[in-house]
């Protein structure tokens, strides 16, 4: 069964960067046929797509964040990450990593529970 | 850049009424990328229909999906406690990635 878990600083400062890793159990984040999601949600607002990236690196992000975004993957830990650079207050929201169904439905099937991330000064 | 529009905002009902939210596209999209989530206060989406007709794993047939080209539908037939809860709609293109509606929150009447 695939499960995936965020981790990651609950508090970062302001113009600081904000790093998460999801960590995936069961497939290996290095086969083809997902893709590995990061989506984020304001309090009480729905969701904002932040961008994905593949076994091969490929990655597509949000025009919103793309400046100050970038995703990696770690094929010897099984985890995928997402750094976000020049935080401000309205980057305080829960973050969530998904998996995204590659090749047809690219639908999420699979999420963490999520980790809040506030940032202050 | 594609938009979702997701109406009612709030849909209020009784248990064992039967829920209708809907997803329109701001153009015609593919129907096989189109997909409903449910959400619980304070948990994490899950997947619901995937698609924009197919259950997913482990989902009651009591909901159901339908719709082409701009207009999409989530039909709950009848609305136990547990299904009171934000619902969202998702597409997926190459040219505009992934794209959320802005929820539909079906309450207790």
């Amino acid at each position: 069964q695939v499960q995936l878990q965020e981790s990651g600083p609950g508090l970062v400062k302001t113009s600081q960067t904000l790093s998460l890793t999801c960590t995936v159990s069961g497939p290996s984040v290095h086969n083809g046929g997902f893709y590995w999601s990061w989506v984020r949600q304001h309090a009480g607002k729905g969701l904002e797509w932040i961008g994905h990236i593949d076994f091969s690196d490929y990655t597509y992000y949000n025009p919103s964040v793309k400046s100050r975004v970038s995703m990696s993957i770690d094929r010897s830990t099984n985890q995928f990450s997402l750094r976000l650079t020049s935080v401000t207050a309205a980057d305080t929201a829960v973050y969530y990593c998904a998996r995204q169904t590659g090749f047809y439905y690219y639908s999420m099937d699979v999420w963490g529970q999520g980790t809040t991330v506030t940032v202050s000064s | 850049e594609i938009v979702l529009t997701q109406s009612p905002g709030t849909l209020s009902l009784s248990p064992g009424e039967r829920a209708t939210l809907s997803c329109r596209a701001s153009q015609s999209v593919s129907s096989s990328h189109l997909a409903w989530y449910q959400q619980k206060p304070g948990q994490a989406p899950g997947l619901l229909i995937y698609g924009a007709s197919s259950r997913a794993t482990g989902i009651s047939d009591r909901f159901s999906g339908s719709g082409s080209g701009t207009d999409f539908t989530l039909s709950i037939s009848r609305l136990e406690p547990e299904d009171f809860a934000v619902y969202y709609c998702q597409h997926y293109s190459s040219s505009s990635g992934v794209t959320f509606g802005p929820g539909t929150k079906v309450d207790i009447k």
